[in-house]
């Protein structure tokens, strides 16, 4: 069964602050990374995603996706406390219709 | 954006009972999702469905049934409702499927069972 790890569990970085986070897939198979976030007591929105390798930046964010080692990470610049909140990394695939697998989360904490 | 409801929000279920969660969207998306989410394991997809009266296996569908009467509305039941079920689920619609779209998630429904 397709899995997705992520790390670490948990994170906390100073306001204004670097927070990087892992994601890597066991199915080399994987066509679509994306980056979800959900804070405490909301549902996840998705805030980006990538499918193929190299770099996409959008404001303070930006993904790195590495196909060859099946790992994509996420990097929040100038962090805020607003940026508190669980970070799902998930995986997809093409083949077989619906799949999308998510990983446990990095819980990222920014204090002031 | 896209509009996903879930009702109810939250519920307090008897072990032994029956539950039904209902999910409703507004976006004309043909896939809905059901996911529960438990401390330490991200959201793990219970059914989901890409066309009206017929729904998929996840990979936890032990112990749950889904319902999709419509486009619009998918259900999911506990028909013998667990302690081990206690847990938040999260209904989620997409444009299409293949995992190439983005998954628009309702508010959650929080469920204790007792």
């Amino acid at each position: 069964q397709q899995k997705v790890q992520q790390s670490p569990e948990s994170l906390i970085v100073p306001e204004g602050g670097m927070a990087s986070l892992n994601c890597t897939s066991s199915d080399r198979n994987v066509d679509y990374f994306w980056w979800y976030r959900q804070h405490s007591g909301k549902s996840p929105k998705m805030l980006m995603s990538i499918f193929s390798n190299g770099e996409k930046e959008e404001g303070r964010f930006t993904v790195h996706l590495n196909k060859a080692s099946l790992h994509t990470s996420l990097h929040i610049r100038d962090s805020q406390p607003s940026d508190s909140a669980l970070y799902l990394c998930a995986a997809s695939w093409g083949s077989g219709g619906y799949k999308v697998v998510f990983g446990s989360g990095t819980r990222l904490l920014v204090s002031p | 954006e896209a509009a996903v409801t879930q009702s109810p929000r939250s519920k307090v279920a008897v072990t032994g009972g029956k539950v039904t969660l209902s999910c409703h969207q507004t976006n004309n998306h043909d896939y809905m999702y059901w996911y529960r989410q438990d401390t330490g394991h991200g959201l793990r997809l219970i059914h989901y469905s890409y066309v009206a009266d017929s729904t998929e296996k996840g990979d936890i569908p032990d112990g749950y049934k889904a319902s999709r009467p419509s486009q619009e509305n998918f259900s999911l039941i506990l028909e013998l409702a667990s302690l081990s079920q206690t847990a938040v689920y999260f209904c989620a619609s997409s444009e299409s499927g293949g995992g190439y779209a983005e998954q628009f998630f309702g508010p959650g429904t929080r469920l204790t069972v007792l």
